[in-house]
């Protein structure tokens, strides 16, 4: 079993949806958590950074982590077609070198 | 500031060479990262340098892999006799040592014919 699970879709939804992106993982001792976004033929760029449970906002991106069921989520509100891409959860403990990455969800936002 | 920079972009080659691939990483951090994404399959860890220190080669999959990292910056990546399975994209990322996240630059794609 890996240490971060997550869905690798494809999800293909219209312009303007709620998008749903999650990941569960199994390491108690993760700390942080991040979400990268992926456009094809480039690397990964951090999109969102959180540590520990709880919520953070960032326009129209919303990342949650749930530490009492191991399960880290990123809503898109009024999802645009340029949000058209990869998106990799990640966690870790404490340094870098111990990142965790899921293995990615594609994403297609229709117009 | 600029980003983390790899060269070339893109890398053909036949089956039993050597090749290598370059990483320039961003100004300041010390921490460097070499990481292999294969079609469908997620990050896969490769080699970590910090500093002065011993690099982390774990992740190498076979002795056939081999990087350096010169005056603490610059690191090439080198894969000798290259196999049709070495086929994927080879990300390089960086970040401060006292830091949990990455920046990734925009990775060589690398095609074994």
């Amino acid at each position: 079993q890996k240490e971060v699970e997550q869905d690798p879709g494809p999800l293909s939804v219209p312009e303007g949806a709620i998008v749903s992106l999650n990941c569960t993982y199994s390491n108690s001792a993760f700390q942080y958590f991040m979400w990268y976004r992926q456009y094809s033929r480039k690397g990964p760029e951090l999109l969102m950074y959180t540590y520990s449970s709880g919520n953070k906002e960032d326009g129209r991106f919303t990342a949650q982590v749930d530490k009492s069921s191991k399960y880290i989520s990123l809503f898109i509100r009024d999802s645009q077609p340029s949000d058209s891409a990869t998106y990799l959860c990640a966690s870790t403990s404490g340094s870098a070198r111990q990142l965790t990455f899921g293995s990615g969800t594609q994403l297609t936002v229709l117009p | 500031g600029a980003g983390v920079s790899q060269s070339p972009s893109n890398k053909v080659t036949e089956k039993g060479k050597d090749v290598e691939l370059r990483c320039d990483p961003i100004s300041g951090h010390t921490a460097l990262y070499w990481y292999r994404q294969s079609l469908g399959q997620g990050l896969e860890f490769l080699i970590y340098f910090q500093g002065n220190s011993a690099p982390d080669k774990s992740g190498l999959p076979s002795d056939r892999f081999s990087a350096e990292r010169t005056g603490g910056s610059v690191s090439t990546l080198t894969i000798q006799r290259t196999q049709q399975e070495d086929s994927a994209v080879y990300l390089c990322a960086s970040s401060r040592p006292d830091r949990s996240s990455l920046y990734f630059g925009p990775g060589t794609r690398l095609t074994v014919l």
